[in-house]
């Protein structure tokens, strides 16, 4: 089965710096979702994209999708303290809305 | 417009009892959806439902794990009777389309 796996497994960067997670997954999908999770929360749906898109934008955030690699990437610009959470990415196949979802990415914004 | 909640957020209950976790979707939405995340694993999916039918089930552990949702609305699921491994965090998700909007979770802790 597919799994959508993210790298790296942690990141800590300054805040204003950019970050860069990256997510790759094994099987052919119909959509990818990036996902936030703030320590004890929920999850806060951030961007979908569609596997016949390569690039969204929404705010600080951007996604790109390769599904010639499987892979996806979200960069978030000009972080903030906010920013620092649990990242995950998801994908759906084709036929099936069930979401598989990778380890995340533990990012720290450090002020 | 409310999100996805669910009850209690946070349960403590001994091996061998009976725990009901309830989630109430976005209101208009017709697929609901059940996640876990044991500790250090990933999230896994464990059912969908399209209104009140069961449209994939696949996720379901074992016949331990009951989900309902009664009339199409509001979703219960059972665990009966508890084991120490059914600890985790149990998210509930509804969606209209593709994109998934995720409740906080209930932690279930089993001892």
């Amino acid at each position: 089965s597919q799994q959508g796996e993210e790298d790296p497994q942690a990141l800590s960067i300054q805040e204003g710096e950019n970050a860069t997670m990256n997510c790759s997954y094994k099987t052919s999908i119909n959509n990818l979702q990036w996902y936030r999770q703030n320590s004890g929360r929920g999850l806060v749906h951030l961007i979908l994209i569609r596997s016949n898109e390569r690039e969204k934008h929404s705010g600080r955030l951007r996604v790109t999708l390769d599904t010639s690699k499987k892979s996806s990437s979200l960069l978030i610009t000009a972080s903030r303290a906010a920013d620092t959470a649990s990242y995950f990415c998801a994908t759906d196949e084709w036929g099936a809305q069930k979401l598989v979802f990778g380890q995340g990415t533990r990012l720290t914004i450090n002020p | 417009e409310a999100g996805v909640t669910q009850f209690p957020s946070h349960s403590v209950i001994e091996k061998g009892q009976t725990v009901t976790l309830r989630c109430d979707p976005i209101s208009g939405h017709d697929n609901l959806y059940w996640y876990r995340r044991v500790m250090g694993k990933e999230i896994k999916f464990l059912l969908h439902f399209v209104k009140e039918s069961k449209q994939d089930e696949s996720g379901m552990p074992n016949n331990r794990f009951l989900a309902e949702r009664t009339g199409g609305t509001y979703s219960t699921l059972k665990v009966q009777p508890a084991e120490l491994e059914d600890s985790g965090v149990y998210f509930c998700a509804s969606s209209q389309d593709r994109e998934q909007y995720f409740g906080p979770g209930t932690r279930l802790t089993v001892t």
